[in-house]
């Protein structure tokens, strides 16, 4: 099983400021197969970023993603309000997916 | 637009089985795969399984020796069948769509299943 260590634990930041999201995994990712999800309280997780780089529909060229390996990173450049939520990376790089502890990014 | 709805029994007794299933609408369901995936209160994100349209699965390690999921195209449905749950097993069942390869693209608002006596 293929394990994913997010860090920090939790970002806090202000409105405006950069967040920088790490996700580590246990070994390498074939074809770059990781994913980030964005989670509010109470709702389902959204899908972020696909193929490590690829936006999906709707999500704002504000959130980036990049990395390759072991090493992946989600970025943030400039926070707005509704930016503050929980963030998992997952990858499907073999058959049994997993997701990483995740992310809480706050407001500071 | 893609949706997928859960729906199932509100509470389920320690030993029993959970059964949930997932109704996906505005997709056809035949050339892509469905997944649940799970989280306790104040937890991360757990991965269950899989099934593919042609009825093969794919299931965490962790959990297979409990789970079966099916797939029923004609009803737009598919499902979830836990077994000899335990409080352990108290989370909220969330299904998803893989319309590309791996990773979770549209999900369902999610269920609360408590195991409880």
């Amino acid at each position: 099983e293929i394990v994913l260590t997010q860090s920090p634990g939790t970002l806090s930041l202000s409105p405006g400021e950069r967040a920088t999201l790490s996700c580590r995994a246990s070994q390498g990712l074939s074809s770059s197969y990781l994913a980030w999800y964005q989670q509010k309280p109470g709702q389902a997780p959204r899908l972020l970023i696909y193929g490590t780089s690829t936006r999906a529909a709707g999500i704002p060229d504000r959130i980036s993603g990049s990395g390759s390996g072991t090493d992946f990173t989600l970025t943030i450049s400039r926070l707005e309000p509704e930016d503050f939520a929980v963030y998992y990376c997952q990858q499907y790089s073999d058959s049994h997916w997993t997701f990483g502890q995740g992310t809480k990014v706050e407001i500071k | 637009q893609v949706q997928l709805k859960e729906s199932g029994p509100g509470l389920v007794k320690p030993s029993e089985t959970l059964s949930l299933t997932c109704t996906v609408s505005g997709v056809p369901m035949d050339f892509y795969s469905w997944s649940w995936v799970r989280q306790s209160a104040g937890k991360g994100l757990e991965w269950i399984g899989r099934v593919y349209a042609s009825g093969s699965t794919n299931y965490n390690p962790s959990l297979e020796s409990r789970v079966t999921m099916s797939v029923d195209t004609s009803k737009n449905q598919f499902s979830l069948r836990m077994r000899s749950v335990t409080a352990a097993d108290t989370a909220v069942y969330y299904c998803a769509s893989h319309l590309s390869v791996g990773f979770f693209d549209y999900w369902g608002q999610g269920i609360l299943v408590p195991v409880s006596s």
